[in-house]
């Protein structure tokens, strides 16, 4: 079990380009979530997979945000045309489902965005 | 809908004295709730989940937390503080819908300062 990774730890970037980030869960976990969190504010709930599948998007998730999951293993999440509100911590976390749903999630160390 | 409040943005204490983290949470639905710790420049650790039975929980590095469900609240405990505690500390909590939904909604957490 080497916990949850994601790629890049640090991403400054300028205004209206593209970004791309990666995680990869805990091996055999099947649910896999993408959340945001803000200066003084605890994580947001962007979106959730169970395997392949998109099962939940926030309301925070624009147009601007893709989430896949193609092989029901590592995931990523793109920004499209970024603006300085994306600025943003974004975490990843993993979680095998299991019994009425209080399975834990495993969290990732997280990729710090900077929109400049 | 769900929400989590943390009611003290910071609590600075001295080591070895006890401390308690609030958190009161609103569900019209019986919930699951979860305390992380959040380390500098680390992800979100678990440190107890509160799922059923005992309403008294037990989790790592000596913290504690209490499920009241008449007064919607699920404060975190620790008799006796470390230096090492000092970190972030979040509520969350999760509707149980029978197993179908994922995201956890969390509080805006509260930054523990241990002094020497």
């Amino acid at each position: 079990d080497t916990g949850v990774s994601q790629d890049p730890r640090h991403k400054i970037t300028k205004r209206g380009q593209n970004v791309t980030f990666r995680c990869d869960p805990i091996s055999e976990h099947n649910r896999l979530y993408w959340y945001r969190q803000t200066l003084g504010q605890g994580p947001e709930f962007l979106t959730y997979f169970q395997n392949e599948a998109q099962l939940e998007k926030s309301r925070l998730l624009s147009d601007r945000f893709s989430a896949e999951r193609p092989k029901g293993s590592f995931s990523t999440l793109e920004i499209q045309r970024t603006e300085q509100g994306d600025s943003a911590m974004y975490l990843c976390a993993s979680s095998l489902q299991g019994g009425q749903g209080g399975e834990t999630q495993y969290f990732g160390p997280g990729t710090r965005l900077l929109v400049l | 809908a769900q929400s989590v409040t943390q009611l003290d943005s910071q609590v600075p204490v001295f080591e070895e004295a006890p401390v308690e983290l609030r958190c009161n949470y609103s569900s019209s639905v019986s919930v699951y709730l979860f305390w992380y710790v959040q380390y500098p420049n680390q992800g979100l650790q678990l440190l107890l989940k509160y799922l059923s039975g005992s309403t008294l929980v037990k989790g790592i590095n000596g913290f504690e937390a209490e499920f009241n469900k008449s007064q919607t609240s699920f404060h975190l405990r620790k008799p006796s503080v470390h230096i090492s505690d000092t970190a972030e500390y979040f509520c969350a909590v999760r509707g149980n819908y029978g197993g179908s939904q994922g995201n956890l909604i969390f509080g805006k957490g509260t930054k523990l300062s241990v002094k020497p």
